[in-house]
């Protein structure tokens, strides 16, 4: 079945550590995409990548970086400068432009002790 | 820029009672309009979306939602709720316009119906 893949499901880090989440994709979609999820404040956009090896900032891209080097993966690093990372942190894909709509992965709860 | 807002934070809500969840944005060019929903440890998935034609839109489990342009609402209702409605339900706004941008979620309204 095509979807989309987030690992690890739960991911526990200690404080000034550098932590990257998987997601991966074979739905053979060119957009990639990064949310971060808080209760009572939506989805707020992190990155996202429309071709391969190129990618834009979102609106809360502070402490957090990312790569596209091949279609089917887009990795997100939460950096040690990332003020408040403890979230849950979801992955889309679509087909084209945002217009088409978007897959979900079903996430990764990151805390960090 | 543009935003979403949803009516409600949390809706309760018995089995076969009607549903209405409010959803306004603010943008003033033509938007494609969406509705996602979450069930507990599932990924969102799309419940229904509007791009053009008939406001009326039909999604799928019986949801429906109107798009009423004067009020920049998207509002969802479904007649008679069941308990596996129990989820949390997302507005999300895209403009028409300019295929550079992404989705505008609302904060998202979780919905408990009781059995």
């Amino acid at each position: 079945d095509g979807g989309i893949t987030q690992s690890p499901k739960y991911l526990f880090r200690k404080e000034g550590q550098n932590v990257t989440l998987s997601c991966e994709q074979n739905l053979n979609h060119d957009a990639m995409y990064w949310y971060r999820q808080d209760p009572g404040q939506g989805l707020r956009l992190i990155y996202y990548s429309q071709i391969v090896n190129d990618f834009q900032k979102g609106d809360i891209a502070e402490g957090y970086s990312v790569s596209r080097e091949k279609k089917e993966s887009f990795p997100l690093t939460v950096t040690s400068a990332q003020k408040n990372p403890t979230a849950f942190y979801l992955c889309a894909s679509s087909a084209g432009t945002a217009n088409y709509g978007y897959t979900f992965g079903s996430g990764t709860r990151l805390t960090v002790v | 820029a543009q935003s979403v807002s949803q009516h409600n934070h949390h809706v309760i809500l018995s089995e076969a009672a009607s549903l209405e969840l409010g959803c306004n944005y603010s943008y003033g060019g033509t938007v494609n309009l969406f509705w996602y929903v979450q069930y507990p440890g599932q990924h969102l998935q799309l419940l229904l979306k509007y791009f053009s034609g008939d406001p009326l839109v039909k999604g799928i489990k019986g949801f429906e939602a109107e798009f009423i342009k004067s009020k920049f609402s998207f509002n969802l209702r479904k007649p008679s709720v069941q308990w596996s409605d129990t989820a949390e339900y997302f507005c999300a706004v895209i403009p028409d316009d300019n295929y550079g941008q992404n989705f505008v979620f609302g904060p998202g309204t979780r919905l408990s119906v009781l059995p």
